[in-house]
């Protein structure tokens, strides 16, 4: 149980294009969906805290315009990082949350931007 | 001071032994702890919940929770080199600092077990 998928699994983008990724929980209803970043050889980052149906609350430093976040079903959040640069390559990651306690991870997603 | 600190290693222990991982938090009515697990190029993969003070056990792996102390730790017994990876502690802060389900992540210990 608590299965969390992640499409694409990378993704190669040229700089200036959109990118969006689907994060989607197999098994269970996730009240909350979150999305991380995480750079070669430091932790995760927080970006985003994602509520079905509700706007997403960003973290102190993250740009809502540049990083838009759909939480479009109770299984279902969508990141798009528009007019993506090369500092915008990364794994990002997204997690679920069934309840007010466990995160289940997403395999993540390796954006390369050249 | 950093909300969750551990220690960033590498701890390098052998085959067989116990490893024996830490973590402190400053937030100090936080109510659940985890520990994740992050192989190099994967995410992280949760593999203990503990909510109690004392200890909690699943398999070769211990959770031991010190509220008083702000203290959580895991101790792997029998080690393999396949438990070599970035073990990630993190933290639900309490609901009412506004963060009821956010997870606050630890830099993680890298643990490197040598056969």
């Amino acid at each position: 149980g608590a299965v969390v998928s992640q499409h694409p699994s990378w993704v190669i983008c040229k700089s200036g294009t959109s990118v969006k990724i689907e994060c989607r929980s197999l098994d269970f209803q996730a009240t909350t969906m979150f999305w991380y970043r995480q750079f070669p050889k430091q932790s995760l980052m927080l970006m985003a805290t994602s509520n079905e149906g509700s706007k997403a609350t960003y973290e102190q430093g993250v740009e809502k315009d540049k990083f838009l976040i759909n939480h479009a079903s109770l299984t279902l959040s969508t990141l798009t990082v528009t007019s993506a640069h090369p500092e915008d390559s990364s794994f990002y990651i997204c997690s679920a949350s069934p309840s007010y306690n466990e995160q289940f991870f997403g395999p993540g997603t390796r954006l390369t931007v050249l | 001071q950093k909300e969750v600190e551990q220690n960033s290693g590498p701890l390098s222990v052998p085959e067989g032994a116990i490893a024996s991982l830490n973590c402190t938090y400053s937030d100090r009515v936080s109510q659940s702890f985890f520990w994740y697990r992050q192989y190099s190029g994967k995410s992280p993969e949760l593999i203990m919940s503990i909510y109690s003070n004392g200890d909690k056990e699943d398999g070769r792996f211990t959770a031991q929770l010190n509220k008083a102390s702000q203290y959580v730790s895991l101790l792997i017994r029998d080690s393999q080199p396949s438990d070599s990876a970035t073990y990630l502690c993190a933290v639900n802060p309490s609901r009412f600092s506004g963060g009821y389900n956010k997870l606050i992540f630890g830099a993680g210990t890298r643990l490197a077990v040598h056969p």
